[in-house]
């Protein structure tokens, strides 16, 4: 069965400071993967997407992603974190056979000064 | 640039009434997706379409009904609110398989 798994709940980091929020996925094919961010009250927005080739994905607001097939995850990173990134962020599969996507739980970003 | 608009940001029902949220999507796209989002629990899905007058069950559709009969709206229907569908409701579509879902900026639901 297809199942994302966000192992942290809660992360606190300082500004400045660089941010990996872990993501470990279940799925029987090359999965489609995302990270969306969500600020309070706010829906969901894409920060990053992998479909297929290179491994390292761009995205907005500075960060990234590694897709490690060996270890079935798709980490997200940032050099040197925002206070203005605190926030929700959820990792999510793609199914590539019809479209339902399947999200972790979310991991909540807390920016201390 | 993808748009879905969700009709209300906060709503406040009764129990017992018939709560209608509304969903419309600016980029034609074939399928749309109603989720619950509640605390430690991520999003649940509760309902999605493919199609006009198409729609699947998702994880947790006990409680809820779906309407789509024009293609860019999708609506969410609580036939008989209870206190324990208080939640963030979002509505989502895809173009197709292998895009990402664009989200709207969710219904807050308070049911009292």
């Amino acid at each position: 069965a297809q199942s994302v798994t966000q192992p942290d709940i809660h992360i606190t980091v300082s500004e400045g400071a660089s941010l990996e929020l872990r993501c470990n996925y279940s799925y029987g094919a090359t999965p489609y993967l995302f990270w969306y961010v969500q600020s309070p009250g706010q829906g969901l927005q894409l920060l990053l997407k992998y479909f297929s080739g290179d491994t390292l994905v761009q995205g907005i607001k500075g960060f990234e992603a590694e897709f490690k097939r060996s270890q079935s995850s798709f980490n997200l990173r940032k050099p040197s974190v925002h206070w203005s990134d605190a926030a929700e962020y959820f990792c999510a599969v793609g199914a590539n056979t019809g479209n339902q996507f399947y999200f972790g739980t979310g991991t909540s970003l807390t920016v201390i000064p | 640039d993808v748009k879905v608009t969700q009709s209300s940001r906060y709503l406040v029902k009764r129990t017992g009434e018939k709560v209608f949220l509304e969903c419309v999507q600016d980029m034609d796209h074939e399928n749309m997706f109603w989720y619950r989002q509640d605390p430690g629990l991520g999003l649940r899905l509760i309902y999605f379409s493919y199609d006009v007058k198409m729609k699947e069950k998702g994880d947790i559709p006990e409680g809820y009904s779906v309407s789509r009969e024009k293609k860019e709206r999708f609506s969410l229907i609580l036939e008989s609110a209870s206190t324990n569908q208080t939640s963030m409701y979002l509505c989502a579509s895809i173009a197709f398989s292998g895009q990402p879902q664009h989200f709207g900026d969710g219904t807050r639901l308070s049911i009292l």
